[in-house]
């Protein structure tokens, strides 16, 4: 198994560009969500997903979107990239084990100029 | 306040000393996970507990729900323990994790 797999690893993007940042993985997992780490501020849940065709949002939805056709893909979408999402964006998978088992992907650093 | 707290924040060890980093909760809880992260790296969890006491070779993880507490333990610390562990809980619905904002541990030679 791949595990949780992210592209691209990292990004450079201008204000106002939009662009998505990739995330699957092959453990057949239901739960998917995105978390950002910016220093000092620990993780914080972005948008996360219970199974393909639904989504909800986490702390800090604003500026991003995301869907969930398959089981595999859950994407994040930056619509008008702004300097304050300049952090790492990780994406995670899960599932239920008399709590959550957490899978996280490698992870994106991403730079919005 | 922070639903979860971590202590300390920056933890400087000899290699062969006995480490613990402790994390504090105010929210229910179904479970608590520690997570190591190296310098410009991915995530990785170590425990994840509700209750009790678990062991993985040179790391054990202890909560006390009652107490709404639990702390990471490294014994005989190597340089490569040196990274960042973050402690997260269930503190909502469908398995969304609050976070702690992690200990920096660096163990030296």
């Amino acid at each position: 198994n791949a595990g949780v797999t992210q592209t691209p690893k990292f990004q450079v993007l201008k204000t106002g560009q939009s662009m998505t940042l990739q995330c699957a993985q092959d453990m057949n997992h239901e739960y998917m969500s995105w978390y950002r780490q910016d220093p000092g501020m620990g993780l914080r849940l972005i948008h996360y997903s219970v199974g393909a065709g639904i989504t909800d949002q986490g702390e800090v939805p604003n500026g991003y979107n995301v869907s969930r056709s398959t089981t595999e893909d859950f994407p994040l979408r930056l619509l008008s990239a702004a300097p304050s999402q300049t952090s790492v964006y990780f994406c995670a998978s899960s599932y239920w084990t008399g709590g959550y088992e957490q899978y996280f992907g490698p992870g994106t650093r991403l730079t919005v100029t | 306040k922070n639903e979860v707290e971590q202590s300390p924040q920056n933890l400087t060890a000899q290699e062969g000393e006995f480490i613990t980093i402790n994390c504090s909760y105010s929210v229910g809880i179904s479970a608590l996970h520690w997570l190591q992260q190296h310098p410009g790296g991915g995530i990785v969890s170590l425990f994840m507990l509700s209750s009790g006491k678990k062991k993985h070779g040179r790391l054990i993880a202890t909560i006390n729900i009652q107490e709404k507490h639990s702390s990471l333990h490294i014994t005989a610390s190597h340089p490569r323990d040196s990274a960042v562990y973050i402690c997260a809980v269930h503190g909502g619905s469908q398995g969304n994790l609050i976070f702690g904002k992690g200990t920096k541990l660096s163990v030296k030679p």
